[in-house]
């Protein structure tokens, strides 16, 4: 079946750092592939979205691209603040409209 | 505004008691879901709905059931029977045409501690 790997948190980062965070995928088909940020206590926010080979999303600074080859979708920022602690969800979805989630990445930026 | 509303935010029950979750959307959206999350955990899908009057188990449906009798509503109730209901509920939508894949929209959640 379908499943999305992530790398496992909390990421510690210090304000204006470079942020990565790898997603890989396994999917039959094509799948579309998103980005998803919880802030604590609130539900998940739509970041960023690709649904073709090639295909960046970018969204508030974030940006991804799908990568059919590794089939991979990172997720990278250039210079992060600290408004942009949360966890960071990367899913996938195929055929039948059904999401499968990674397991969340934690971030933390300090000051 | 469209989205997903989802009252209350906060809920407490007494072990024994069934206790509903409401999930209302003006989105227009077909599709309708409810997932689980646990503490530092992700998200586990419990029922989902593509249309009025139709739904089907997720992962973790027992001790759940749900109604779809509007397209705007998708309440969800927590019985008695699902033995560790203590967590937090999120709601999603999506357009949802047959074969499709679209992403989903979520409600702020409802935190339910049962005690």
């Amino acid at each position: 079946g379908d499943s999305v790997t992530q790398m496992e948190g909390p990421v510690t980062l210090s304000e204006e750092a470079f942020l990565t965070i790898n997603c890989t995928y396994t999917a039959t088909g094509y799948p579309s592939l998103f980005w998803y940020v919880q802030y604590p206590g609130e539900g998940l926010q739509l970041l960023l979205k690709a649904t073709k080979a090639d295909d960046k999303g970018s969204n508030k600074g974030f940006e991804a691209t799908y990568r059919k080859e590794t089939t991979s979708f990172h997720l990278e920022k250039g210079s992060v603040q600290v408004s942009d602690s949360a966890v960071y969800f990367c899913a996938l979805s195929s055929a039948g409209n059904m999401l499968t989630f990674g397991g969340g990445t934690r971030l933390m930026v300090k000051p | 505004d469209g989205g997903i509303t989802q009252s209350p935010k906060y809920l407490f029950r007494k072990e024994g008691q069934n206790v509903t979750l409401s999930c209302e959307q003006n989105l227009n959206h077909d599709a309708m879901y409810w997932y689980r999350q646990d503490p530092g955990q992700g998200l586990r899908l419990i029922y989902y709905s593509q249309i009025v009057n139709d739904f089907q188990k997720g992962d973790i449906a027992e001790g759940y059931s749900v109604s779809r009798e509007k397209k705007e509503s998708f309440p969800l109730t927590v019985t008695s029977a699902q033995k560790n209901p203590t967590a937090f509920y999120l709601c999603a939508s999506s357009i949802a045409p047959r074969g499709s894949r679209y992403e989903q929209y979520f409600g702020p959640g409802t935190r339910l501690t049962v005690t």
